[in-house]
């Protein structure tokens, strides 16, 4: 079974400009998070997306979005680009947001640099 | 925000020995799972524990939770320098509210000499 595919990984961007970045999920999982992570800050909840609806967000500004398609597979985007955008974005999914107790798969990463 | 602190921050030891880190937190919770991340890239599972359990084991992997303290801790027996990474606690908060959703503590790098 193929794991969570990030792409790209890596990007290199310029102050204002926007990203958007992808996330294919495990082949059956409807569950997909994204988490930012920085030194400084840590790993930090973004949002979570379940059957197209965002179900969860953490505590992002409105430059940072998201969406979900029929097939699971996610894009966040994020418009006018900060230094401290900076990080590594990670997505994860899971079978179903209805389990308790279910694990989360990661990818590996898209390395974001704002300059 | 993150949910607590992971200690130590830093831990070194050599092969063969064991390696303990312990992760605080806030709130209650449905489960705690730890995670492993080498060098920066994605987060590898290791173990979940419900709140409900006390301990689990896993290969060479042992968990304990204390729901009354708000602490769990990870060790990691007879450690290989391939355990060399940075481990991470991550919890579910209770209710439903917060499915999909994992709150991470700040995690404890780990480097094991051959």
């Amino acid at each position: 079974k193929a794991g969570v595919t990030q792409t790209p990984r890596y990007l290199i961007k310029t102050r204002g400009q926007q990203v958007t970045l992808s996330c294919s999920p495990i082949s059956g999982h409807r569950s997909v998070s994204w988490y930012q992570q920085t030194p400084g800050q840590g790993l930090q909840f973004l949002f979570e997306y379940f059957s197209e609806t965002q179900r969860n967000k953490g505590n992002f500004p409105g430059r940072f979005s998201g969406r979900q398609f029929s097939n699971s597979r996610s894009e966040m985007n994020v418009s006018t680009l900060e230094l401290g955008d900076s990080a590594l974005y990670l997505c994860a999914s899971s079978p179903s947001r209805g389990q308790l107790n279910t694990e989360a798969f990661f990818g590996q990463g898209t390395r974001l640099t704002v300059v | 925000s993150q949910q607590g602190e992971e200690d130590p921050q830093a831990l070194s030891i050599q092969e063969g020995e064991n390696a303990t880190m312990n992760c605080s937190y806030k709130t209650s919770i449905n489960n705690l799972q730890w995670y492993r991340q080498n060098s920066g890239r994605g987060l590898v599972h290791l173990i979940l524990i419900r709140s409900n359990e006390r301990e689990k084991h896993s290969g060479r992997l042992r968990v304990t939770l204390d729901t009354s303290k708000k602490s769990s801790s990870l060790l990691i027996t007879a450690s290989r320098a391939a355990d060399t990474a940075s481990y991470f606690c991550a919890t579910q908060d209770a209710g439903g509210t917060s499915y999909g959703k994992l709150t991470f503590g700040q995690g404890t790098i780990l480097t094991v000499h051959p």
